[in-house]
């Protein structure tokens, strides 16, 4: 199984900052890669595809990149909808494996 | 609008096998391209895929619970079932059905999710 590993496992910002998060796959996926935000007891969803490719709707603030086995997720101008954790997935093979998770806190 | 809704037991005992039943609705589970997967989430901790069906009826499991795992599903009911057989206290998390979808970009995502269920498993 790939596995994935996000850094750092939580971050504080304020509004309006940039928080940049990392994942690290334990083999390359290409640009076979996803991420994810999740508020407190709701699901997932969907913001990235192909490691830089936004989902309908997502703002433009959040940016994603990397390939083989490094990527990033951004958010600029952070805002406070924002405040989450954010998870990336390997879409790459199966079994799917998801990183471990990083949340963003209010400062 | 693309919906899926999770139904199932909130308690089960240890030993006991779980059956978790998602209701496909906006899209139809024997539609060509149609893939739907299970996740959970113990609780505070990160996401872990279990399961995805095909509309062909082709399956795929995690490799650490493929033998307690079988997912089918209803074409009449438009359903997707999962069961999990040997529940163990550790088993205890919310547990979501997604829609899966694949692309040569994206490779396999899961863009709608289902609201999640919680199942504790202690006697």
């Amino acid at each position: 199984d790939i596995q994935m590993t996000q850094s750092p496992s939580s971050v504080s910002a304020s509004v309006g900052d940039r928080v940049t998060i990392t994942c690290r796959a334990s083999q390359g996926v290409s640009s076979w890669l996803a991420w994810y935000q999740q508020k407190p007891g709701k699901a997932p969803t969907f913001l990235i595809y192909g490691a830089s490719s936004l989902q309908s709707g997502v703002p433009s603030r959040f940016s994603g990149r990397g390939s083989g086995t490094d990527f990033t997720l951004t958010i600029s101008n952070l805002q406070p909808e924002d405040f989450a954790t954010y998870y990336c997935q390997q879409s790459n093979s199966f079994p799917l494996t998801f990183g471990g998770g990083t949340k963003v806190e209010i400062k | 609008q693309v919906t899926l809704k999770e139904s199932g037991p909130a308690l089960v005992k240890p030993t006991q096998t779980l059956t978790l039943t998602c209701t496909l609705s906006g899209f139809s589970v024997s539609t060509t391209g149609t893939r739907v997967s299970w996740v959970r989430q113990p609780p505070g901790k990160a996401l872990e895929w279990l399961a995805r069906i095909d509309w062909d009826d082709d399956k795929f499991y995690s490799t650490s619970l493929e033998s307690r795992l079988t997912i089918s599903r209803d074409t009449s009911r438009n359903q997707v079932v999962l069961t999990m057989t040997h529940m163990d206290p550790v088993d205890t998390a919310t547990y979501y059905c997604a829609r899966m979808y694949f692309s040569d970009i994206s490779g396999h995502c899961l863009d709608n999710w289902g609201q999640g269920i919680l199942v504790t498993v202690s006697s």
